[in-house]
């Protein structure tokens, strides 16, 4: 069955340390790959997208994510969290047999600590 | 340009009453999305409409919700009668053309709590 996972639900991480979440995914091809981001009281901002040619995406807010075929994954880095950074963090899907339709993972909660 | 919008930002109904959601998409965007998220678990898709038709409904409950899209405009939800397992939050989000890897715009998404 196709699938995205975000195997973290909690990071914890002090501010200007790195960040990396995780998010691997389970399709048949490989598919367009999105993360978003909720900040709170706001709607899902999209932070970067992956479908084709380079494999490290930059996106915005100094976010990157690099999409590896062979381990089903396309994790989300920076280098250094700022306390706005504190949001939940999604990993979408767009399947392609279905293109309107996006797969979402379960979310990762990002606190960050002074 | 103005981003999608959703009414109301909440709303608390009590068990078999009715509530009805707003969205309006980024003007000129065919494709527009309603999703859920129940407490807890991942966002879930409910369905997609092309203009005013439904393009897919797979992932819609059950026929307690009704989505309709006027004139292929803002979209309404509609839960009828709303059970407790209704709550959540519900995300609508919009699109320009139905590609591989078209971004969708969300809205701040409506939170319902059914008692």
């Amino acid at each position: 069955a196709q699938s995205v996972t975000q195997p973290d639900i909690h990071i914890t991480v002090s501010e200007g340390a790195s960040l990396e979440l995780r998010c691997n995914y389970s399709y048949g091809a490989t598919p367009y790959l999105f993360w978003y981001v909720q900040s709170p009281g706001q709607g899902l901002q999209l932070l970067l997208k992956y479908f084709s040619g380079d494999t490290l995406v930059q996106g915005i807010k100094g976010f990157e994510a690099e999409f590896k075929r062979s381990q089903s994954s396309f994790n989300l880095r920076k280098p250094s969290v700022h306390w706005s950074d504190a949001a939940e963090y999604f990993c979408a899907v767009g399947i392609t047999d279905s293109w309107g339709k996006f797969q979402f993972g379960a979310g990762t909660q990002v606190v960050v600590t002074p | 340009e103005a981003g999608v919008t959703q009414f109301p930002s909440h709303s608390v109904i009590e068990k078999g009453q009715t509530v009805t959601l707003r969205c309006d998409p980024i003007s000129g965007h065919d494709n527009l999305y309603w999703y859920r998220r129940v407490m807890g678990k991942e966002i879930k898709f409910l369905l997609h409409f092309v203009k005013e038709s439904k393009q897919d409904e797979s992932g819609m409950p059950n026929n307690r919700f009704l989505a309709e899209r006027t004139g292929g405009t803002y979209s309404t939800l509609k839960v009828q009668p709303a059970e407790l397992e209704d709550s959540g939050v519900y995300f609508c989000a919009s699109s320009t053309t139905l590609a591989g890897g078209e971004t969708q715009y969300f809205g701040p998404g409506t939170r319902l709590l059914v008692l």
